[in-house]
């Protein structure tokens, strides 16, 4: 597609419940990338994705927080019984790799989270 | 691993005056570095980049930032500010190896008043 496309657009949910948010990158982006944006604070690394290397995992903040990668393509981002802490906005991302192209991400609209 | 510090959370200016925002960097290797820009209600685009060469890079409206490789820093400024230029401002650096993520600052609330 033409942009990043991220889904839901919001998601209200109970305290326990699981959530899956879905990431579609643009159409030959190799790195993908997710973050955590909360109200009123910077981006939080959570996730990367690149082709088909092991991902860089070291910004999930728990266990209950996963995510994957098909090929190239889509990613979900699951977050297992949520906590009122995890309501945030959360941010997909994608850049064409070998650099110099690696790491001008171009952002999707986000997926705002709201766990009550 | 790579870190951005930026300073100040918050930048008040007037409308026509210029600003600098602060940014620092932290990285055992030679990096790249950007800066994003965010408007209210809107995701997060590319302002201006740094990849290699010139060390003063231009970006869109108007906005320009200097490499300055002895103080690790990579300041954004303009000259004169416009009231559309109120945003969130962030810093990022990735290390010039290839698939290397992207590290952001936390990010500099600009806000330009009448």
């Amino acid at each position: 597609g033409a942009g990043v496309s991220q889904s839901p657009s919001n998601k209200v949910t109970e305290k326990g419940k699981d959530v899956e948010l879905r990431c579609d990158p643009i159409s030959g982006h190799t790195a993908l990338y997710w973050y955590r944006q909360r109200l009123g604070q910077g981006l939080e690394f959570l996730i990367y994705f690149q082709g088909n290397s092991a991902p860089d995992k070291s910004g999930l903040p728990s266990d209950r927080f996963s995510a994957e990668r098909t090929g190239e393509s889509v990613s979900t981002l699951t977050i297992q019984r949520t906590q009122q802490e995890d309501s945030a906005v959360y941010l997909c991302a994608s850049s064409l790799a070998p650099p110099p192209g690696a790491n001008v991400l171009t952002f999707g609209a986000g997926s705002r989270l709201t766990v009550l | 691993a790579q870190s951005v510090t930026q300073l100040d959370s918050q930048v008040p200016v007037f409308e026509e005056a210029p600003v600098e925002l602060r940014c620092n960097y932290s990285s055992s290797v030679s990096v790249y570095l950007f800066w994003y820009v965010q408007y209210p209600n809107q995701g997060l685009q590319l302002l201006l980049k740094y990849l290699s060469g010139s060390t003063l890079v231009k970006g869109i409206n108007g906005f320009e930032a200097e490499f300055n490789k002895s103080q690790t820093s990579f300041h954004l400024r303009k000259p004169s500010v416009h009231i559309s230029d109120t945003a969130e401002y962030f810093c990022a650096v990735s290390n010039t190896g290839g698939g290397n993520k992207l590290t952001f600052g936390t990010g500099t609330q600009l806000k330009v008043e009448l």
